[in-house]
């Protein structure tokens, strides 16, 4: 069955240090997105990303935060500067469509921030 | 803003015993709602939606059912089994302008022991 990777499973980085997150998406997929979760807190949105564009993004997703889709199989998360609150799970997700079509996610990659 | 409410865990049960995990959320108009499950070590994967009032969605055993009266979507199984240890994800979808956002509750963990 196809499914959601990302790769790595666990990043540990300095603070004021770039992170990209990679993930590759379910391949005939056309929405995607990324959500986070820091321990023991919910799991939130950050940003959702088709056709080449943002197509909403959170409070979160502030200028330290930047999505692309380099080449046609990849979809990354950056940050710019990390921080200590950005520890957290982070998670990809694609779907099909929009609507009521389901969101299928990847294992997820733990940040850590020092 | 849309927000989803699930009790708190862990819950921890025998085998066999009946399951119930309370959820109940806050949104304009006619969200969609999920239970979405995460084995360890996994990704969310999707385990029952409703997409609209006293719809109930079923699978693997587990119910639940779309209360617009109480806004509720309280996740139900008869008979739990050690396999069913997993967080357990409340959350709803607003289609909005094409972003397809998912909120989701802070999740419960379910661990049945023999």
């Amino acid at each position: 069955e196809p499914e959601v990777t990302q790769t790595p499973s666990h990043q540990v980085t300095q603070m004021g240090q770039e992170v990209i997150l990679r993930c590759v998406p379910i391949s005939n997929h056309l929405y995607f997105y990324w959500y986070r979760q820091i321990l023991g807190q919910k799991v939130e949105f950050l940003v959702s990303f088709y056709n080449n564009e943002i197509s909403e993004k959170s409070e979160i997703f502030d200028d330290q935060f930047s999505v692309e889709r380099p080449d046609g199989s990849n979809f990354t998360l950056k940050i710019r500067s990390t921080k200590l609150e950005d520890s957290a799970m982070y998670f990809c997700a694609s779907s099909e469509s929009s609507g009521t079509y389901e969101q299928y996610f990847g294992p997820g990659t733990r940040l850590t921030v020092t | 803003g849309n927000s989803v409410t699930q009790m708190e865990g862990p819950v921890t049960l025998s085998e066999e015993a009946f399951l119930t995990i309370n959820c109940t959320y806050t949104a304009t108009g006619y969200p969609s709602l999920f239970w979405y499950v995460q084995y360890p070590g996994e990704g969310l994967q999707l385990l029952l939606k409703a997409t609209k009032a006293d719809d109930k969605g079923s699978n693997k055993g587990f119910e639940a059912t779309y209360r617009k009266e109480t806004t509720s979507f309280h996740l139900e199984k008869g008979s739990v089994q050690v396999s069913d240890s997993a967080v357990y994800f409340c959350a709803l979808k607003k289609v909005t302008g094409g972003g397809n956002k998912l909120t989701f509750g802070t999740g419960t963990q379910l661990k049945v022991e023999l």
